[in-house]
């Protein structure tokens, strides 16, 4: 069983353009994160989300946006794509708090042409 | 703010040489740290972690200990293999709700038979 996964693994698409990224985790975690990998192996925080709290990395544009339908699915929106938004995307789960660890998913690859 | 800082890659080594990968971080408080691996074309998994100062975490024959004193958490190996070939990440977490882990840069390891 794949404890976290995303769909699509790649996606491609036309700069304007809006899309969605899903990811399921069937671990029964609390909260859900996504992260951006650019082409130089970079990661970054873009989202950190629980039923209680949703928590933003400020550097992340207003174009983005998480949306969970419940505790097991969190998934990514972004509106108006942009060149720079290509990317890897990752989805990842944990149990609580700080300290514990997360599980990633396989990662979905966009491309904005 | 967080921030974690790992040598530049590449690093090639011939099988069964020593490992050394130095990561060093600035964090207020006392953070989790953790060390991913991402072998290519997946998402990451955790290698090991230690979630206080002087913990030292193991697996895979991989260790990692929490030095408070130089704020590092340098990943050790004693002999390497081909199949270690892949990107290793060191991160921290600041044990709060949010979670969210700070990555460094990456560092790539190629070993060679």
């Amino acid at each position: 069983d794949t404890a976290v996964s995303q769909t699509p693994k790649y996606l491609v698409t036309q700069m304007g353009n809006d899309k969605s990224i899903k990811c399921e985790q069937n671990l029964g975690h609390d909260t859900m994160y996504w992260y951006k990998q650019d082409s130089k192996k970079f990661l970054k925080i873009m989202f950190s989300y629980n039923n209680k709290e949703l928590i933003i990395n400020e550097t992340v544009p207003n174009r983005f946006s998480p949306k969970s339908p419940d505790k097991a699915h969190l998934n990514l929106h972004i509106n108006s794509l942009e060149l720079g938004d290509s990317a890897v995307y990752f989805c990842a789960s944990s149990q609580g708090g700080g300290g514990y660890e997360q599980y990633f998913g396989p990662g979905t690859r966009l491309t904005v042409t | 703010g967080n921030s974690v800082t790992q040598m530049e890659g590449p690093v090639t080594l011939s099988e069964e040489a020593f490992l050394t990968i130095n990561c060093t971080y600035t964090a207020t408080g006392y953070p989790s740290l953790f060390w991913y691996v991402q072998y290519p074309g997946e998402g990451l998994q955790l290698l090991l972690k230690a979630t206080k100062a002087d913990d030292k975490g193991s697996n895979k024959g991989f260790e990692a200990t929490y030095r408070k004193e130089t704020t590092s958490f340098h990943l050790e190996k004693g002999s390497v293999q081909v199949s270690d070939s892949a990107v290793y990440f060191c991160a921290l977490s600041p044990n709060n709700a949010g979670n969210m882990l700070t990555f460094g840069g990456g560092t790539r390891l190629m070993v060679k038979p």
